[in-house]
């Protein structure tokens, strides 16, 4: 099974500024990997797909990069509404892996 | 709009099996080409994926849960199950169901259920 390790665990940061996320796999997932948000009490929401195609209805502000076992998701410039938790996931083998999410917290 | 709405009991006595049901609006889950996928969160925890099921009724379990896991489809009501046996106290999560759907050439859980909270507990 392929482990996804998230860093930091969690991030504190102030409205307008910018957030870096990183996941790294534990072996190769080429770019099968994704990055979902979830918002507390709410379900996860796909954000980014493919490493760095943003789903249907995401803000530019969210972009992500990295291929292989490196990749990081990019907040450019942090709104109200963007602190939760966020986490990738790999669809490169089965079983699906999530990493463990980054907590992005309001400084 | 496809939508996605997990059904069943919040409350499960140790050792029982554990049902659950995912109701699809807006799409009919025999259409093909979609995974249709559960996933669980453990109190405060990250995702556990566990399975899915195809529309033609294959299916993959997480290894982790392989033993205890089965999934079906009932395409008259456009829904699919879960059920979990043998359940214990660490079987206690929020469970969702998720579409498995192609963007591009990637799949991606991109429609989830609201999501539904399990307690395992006499």
């Amino acid at each position: 099974e392929i482990v996804l390790t998230q860093s930091p665990a969690t991030l504190s940061l102030s409205p307008g500024e910018r957030a870096t996320l990183s996941c790294r796999a534990s072996q190769s997932v080429s770019s099968y990997l994704a990055w979902y948000q979830q918002i507390s009490g709410q379900a996860p929401r796909l954000l980014i797909y493919g490493a760095s195609n943003r789903a249907t209805g995401i803000p530019a502000r969210f972009s992500g990069s990295g291929s292989g076992t490196d990749f990081t998701l990019t907040i450019s410039s942090l709104e109200p509404e963007d602190f939760a938790v966020y986490y990738c996931q790999q669809r490169s083998n089965w079983p699906i892996t999530f990493g463990q999410g980054t907590r992005l917290e309001i400084k | 709009q496809v939508q996605l709405q997990e059904s069943g009991p919040g409350l499960v006595k140790p050792s029982q099996t554990l049902s659950l049901t995912c109701t699809v609006s807006g799409d009919s889950i025999s259409s093909g080409g979609y995974y249709w996928s559960w996933i669980r969160q453990h109190p405060g925890k990250g995702l556990e994926w566990i399975g899915y099921i195809y529309y033609s009724g294959s299916t993959y379990y997480s290894p982790s849960l392989k033993s205890r896991v089965s999934m079906s489809l009932d395409t008259s009501k456009n829904q699919f199950s879960l059920k979990l046996s043998s359940v214990t106290a660490a079987d206690t999560a929020v469970y969702y169901c998720a579409r498995d759907g192609q963007s591009k050439n990637y799949y991606v859980l991109d429609v989830w259920g609201q999501g539904t909270t399990v307690t395992v507990s006499s």
